[in-house]
């Protein structure tokens, strides 16, 4: 079977660091991908990671170790409009595999 | 905006109807999925799309589902006898076919059959 398992809720106050966690259980692996989805909107890309090692975008970060089979997503200095859900997701193959299995989400609270 | 786009938002249905939703990805991507999400998990892939071939269906897709893409570019997905357990957000993404493959999604269009 495949599994992607993250927390389900994590609070953090206003200019905060917060860290979400994705370990993953997939027949294949090509490359983690990172979602971010507000309350009734689309899922809108973050980051993603196919080799080990951190990747930057701004505010996020997301770390990759394939050994491991988990990942991370960072989001530094919180603000109110980063409050959404977020979605880890593997891609498990190039080409005609490129379908995405997704976790079921950790929903992010910025509090004041 | 040239993001993806899909028609329409919301859909209320009777059980046993058939129901239509469009999809039309960023115009330059030969890529198109369908997925589907409930409340509190996240999206489910149904089925893609390279151009007009159909590459790979869930078997979450029962039989009473159809998806076509006949030129290309545009898409749509067909619920025969809808039943409540339908009842979701459909999601369409699109992407370029490269190696990353990354995909982007439109705002979804929420079905609730009564």
């Amino acid at each position: 079977g495949q599994s992607l398992e993250q927390p389900s809720e994590v609070t953090a106050v206003e200019g905060a660091i917060v860290q979400i966690n994705c370990t993953y259980q997939t027949s294949g692996f090509y490359g983690l991908s990172w979602y971010q989805q507000h309350d009734g909107g689309a899922p809108t890309f973050l980051s993603y990671n196919a080799l080990d090692g951190l990747e930057e975008t701004g505010r996020f970060s997301s770390f990759l170790s394939r050994s491991d089979s988990y990942g991370y997503l960072l989001l530094q200095e919180l603000q109110m409009k980063d409050s959404a859900s977020y979605f880890c997701a593997v891609q498990k193959g190039a080409g005609t595999a490129s379908k995405l299995t997704f976790g079921t989400g950790t929903r992010l609270q910025v509090t004041l | 905006d040239t993001g993806v786009s899909q028609d329409p938002r919301h859909k209320i249905t009777k059980r046993g109807q058939n129901v239509t939703f469009r999809c039309d990805p960023i115009s330059e991507h030969n890529r198109l999925y369908w997925y589907r999400q409930t409340l509190g998990q996240g999206p489910e892939f149904l089925t893609y799309f390279q151009n007009e071939a159909q590459l790979e269906k869930s078997r979450l897709l029962s039989d009473r589902f159809s998806a076509e893409r006949p030129k290309g570019s545009f898409s749509t997905l067909e619920i025969q006898r809808t039943e409540q357990g339908d009842s979701a957000m459909y999601l369409c993404a699109s992407s370029l076919a490269l190696v990353a493959d990354t995909q982007y999604f439109g705002p979804g269009t929420r079905l609730t059959v009564l």
